[in-house]
Formats: structure tokens, C-alpha cells, sequence
């Protein structure tokens, strides 16, 4: 069964680094989606990407995100400069069409932590 | 911006019996639900869902009913396993836009043998 992939599972980073967070959605999938879970509290929206744009973004996703799909398969999120507040577990999510009723699939989520 | 709660945050049941998952929503303008079921270590993944024009939607051993005029949402397992141990999120959209879901902070299940 298809699945969504995210590379690393865990990254440690200083404050102030830039990281980038790598997934693969399912690859008819045209909608993509990054979300975040704070240790112990909910699953928060950040991006949806459709169409090589963002097509809403929550408040979190301030300028210091940014997300791309550089190559047709890969979908990125980019954090400029993280802050000790970033640490959270990120999850990637894709789903096939517009319709609500589609499910979105979830990667395993990359776990990262901001020291 | 809480507008999906789960005020339970973990719920013990015994294997064979009903597990009830509550999930509460302030916005009017949410018309489909969804249950996303989460293990340690891995993403979410869907469950069932149930769209506004219904109050009920079944699935084998899950069954979601909606009360909207109460603004809340049950999911029920029914008979209870084991292997259904995990964290349940309960998440929200509105159809006029279904780019943004908003979930719930979950409930961890735990089915005791």
C-alpha cells in the first residue's frame, strides 16, 4: 500500500540553524499538507500546497517557514531559523483530490528538537 | 484558537466493552468530522468520518454519531480490543474549505486484556 515517507525521523538542531524537512507524499497525491504536534498537546495546522502555491496557511507559519516541492516527488518544509519553541514532532500529509471526503495520509512524522 | 476539543485527555476500558471518545467543536461552519487513530511513533491515520448531513456513520466495530445542534461528536468501539490502544484525534473541516482541518489535542485509549 502507498504511503507517505518523511526523512529524517529525528533531527537535533542549535537555535538560530536552519533546518529542512523532507517528504514524499503518495505519488498521485495532488494536495499536501504539513501539521505539527507540540509534545503533549494537539496536532496543529501549518500548510496546504496545491498547484505549486500555498493554498492556506495557519498563523504559525510565519515568515520564518517556507515550503517547496522541488522536484515532483519531494515536498519540503523549510524553518529558517529555529527557535527552542519549533521542537515538536511535523508531520507531512497528501491526499489525492479536492474532494473533503478524500482522506489525508500522514507520514510517520520527523521528530525535531531545538536546543 | 481552540475550536476542536477533547476535554478527555486518556480513557481505560476493559477489552469486550464500549470505549466512547467525546469531541466538542465551537465553530458553526465545520459540516465534516473525521477520527484519526495515532500509535506511538507513527502519523495519524484516518479512521471514520461523518459529514453533516448525517448524525451517524458505521464501520464495523466504529461508529461516529454527531449531535450538531450540541455542537459534539462520539466516536464508539464497540466490542473493545486491545490492539485499539492508542490516541484518538478528532478532527474538523468546513467543506467551503477543506484545505485546513483543525483537530483536537486527542485521547489516549487504553484497552486493558
Amino acid at each position: 500500500e502507498p504511503e507517505v515517507t518523511q526523512t529524517p525521523s529525528h533531527q537535533v538542531t542549535q537555535m538560530g540553524q536552519e533546518v529542512i524537512l523532507r517528504c514524499v507524499p503518495i505519488s498521485n497525491h495532488l494536495y499536501f499538507y504539513w501539521y505539527r504536534q507540540i509534545l503533549g498537546q494537539k496536532v496543529e495546522f501549518l500548510v496546504s500546497f496545491y498547484n505549486n502555491e500555498i493554498s492556506e496557511k495557519s498563523e504559525i507559519f510565519d515568515d520564518q517557514f517556507s515550503v517547496e516541492r522541488p522536484d515532483g516527488s519531494n515536498f519540503t518544509l523549510k524553518i529558517r531559523s529555529t527557535k527552542l519553541e519549533d521542537s515538536a514532532m511535523y508531520f507531512c500529509a497528501s491526499r489525492d483530490t479536492g474532494l473533503v471526503q478524500e482522506t489525508q495520509y500522514f507520514g510517520p512524522g520527523t521528530r525535531l528538537l531545538v536546543l | 484558537d481552540q475550536q476542536v476539543k477533547q476535554n478527555s485527555p486518556s480513557l481505560s476500558v476493559q477489552e469486550g466493552r464500549i470505549s466512547i471518545l467525546n469531541c466538542d467543536y465551537t465553530n458553526s461552519m465545520f459540516d465534516y468530522f473525521l477520527w484519526y487513530k495515532k500509535y506511538p511513533a507513527e502519523g495519524p491515520t484516518f479512521l471514520i468520518s461523518i459529514s453533516s448531513i448525517k448524525d451517524k456513520n458505521e464501520d464495523g466495530r466504529f461508529t461516529v454519531f454527531l449531535n450538531k445542534s450540541a455542537k459534539h461528536l462520539s466516536l464508539h468501539i464497540v466490542p473493545s480490543q486491545p490492539g485499539d490502544s492508542a490516541v484518538y484525534f478528532c478532527a474538523a473541516s468546513a467543506v467551503s474549505n477543506f484545505n485546513k482541518f483543525y483537530f483536537g489535542s486527542g485521547t489516549k485509549l487504553n484497552v486493558k486484556p
